[in-house]
C-alpha cells in the first residue's frame, strides 16, 4: 500500500510570502499530524487533524496553520513567510488504535530566502 | 512539561561493535516510548516501541526496555552494521488514544565505520 505522500519536496520561497504544503496519509488512515524539524529545535510538533477537526495544535505562532479534507488529505499554510521558518516539514498519517505508531512522509523542505 | 532528554551524537562506532543509545523522560501519567529513525534523505520511520513499564521493544536486532524506576528507555544492538548508520529519535506519547502527538529527543546520529 502506498505510503504517506507530501508534495512539493523542495521550495524556495522569500520573505513575506505565504506557503501551501501537502500530505496524502496512507490509505485509510484518518489521523495526519504536521512536525517541523530544523537543525537548532529538532522536531516540533504543529498540530494534528482527525477526521478534519484540529485536536491537538502545539506551539506555533497563528501564522502555521493547516485543514483536513474529507478524504483525509491534509494542506498546511505558512503565511508572511520568515527566514527562520526554513526547516523541514514532516507530515505524518496514523491508523486507528496505533497511537503513537506515526508513519512519515519524506517531508517538504522549505528554503526561504 | 513532558520531555525526552536523549545523548549527544554524533556516536561513531566500527562495524560490529555494540551500541547503546541513551534515553531518559519526564512525563506525566504512563508515557507510551518510542525509537523512530531516520536515513538520510527520509522521513523518520518507527523503529520499536514499549507501551508500558518493563515491557521490550525489539527489531531488526535493536532492543529497549522501558525503565520506570529510572524514567529510561535506552537503545541498544549487540552488533551494528554499516546500514545501521542514520538518527535516532527517542519519543513519548502521554495521551492514549486522544492524540497521536508524540515529542522527540533531539536525536543521536550513528555513523558506523566499516
Amino acid at each position: 500500500k502506498a505510503g504517506v505522500t507530501q508534495t512539493p519536496r523542495y521550495l524556495i520561497k522569500t520573505r513575506g510570502q505565504q506557503v501551501t504544503l501537502s500530505c496524502s496519509p496512507i490509505s485509510g488512515h484518518r489521523s495526519v499530524s504536521w512536525y517541523q524539524q530544523t537543525p537548532g529545535q529538532g522536531l516540533q510538533f504543529l498540530f494534528e487533524y482527525f477526521s478534519e477537526t484540529q485536536r491537538n495544535k502545539g506551539n506555533f505562532p497563528g501564522r502555521f496553520s493547516g485543514r483536513q479534507f474529507s478524504n483525509s488529505r491534509s494542506e498546511m499554510n505558512v503565511s508572511t513567510l520568515e527566514l527562520g521558518d526554513s526547516a523541514l516539514y514532516l507530515c505524518a498519517s496514523t491508523g486507528q488504535g496505533d497511537t503513537g505508531e506515526l508513519f512519515f512522509g519524506e517531508g517538504s523542505r522549505l528554503t526561504v530566502l | 512539561g513532558d520531555s525526552v532528554t536523549q545523548m549527544e551524537g554524533p556516536v561513531t562506532l566500527s562495524e560490529e561493535a555494540f551500541l547503546t543509545i541513551n534515553c531518559t523522560y519526564t512525563a506525566t501519567g504512563y508515557p507510551s516510548l518510542f525509537w523512530y529513525v531516520q536515513y538520510p534523505g527520509e522521513g523518520l520511520q518507527l523503529l520499536l516501541k514499549a507501551t508500558k513499564a518493563d515491557d521490550k521493544g525489539s527489531n531488526k536486532g535493536f532492543e529497549a526496555t522501558y525503565r520506570k524506576e529510572t524514567t529510561s528507555f535506552h537503545l541498544e544492538k549487540g552488533s551494528v552494521q554499516v546500514s545501521d548508520s542514520a538518527v535516532y529519535f527517542c519519543a513519548l506519547s502521554t495521551h492514549g488514544g486522544a492524540t497521536n502527538k508524540l515529542i522527540f529527543g533531539t536525536g543521536t546520529l550513528l555513523a558506523v565505520q566499516p
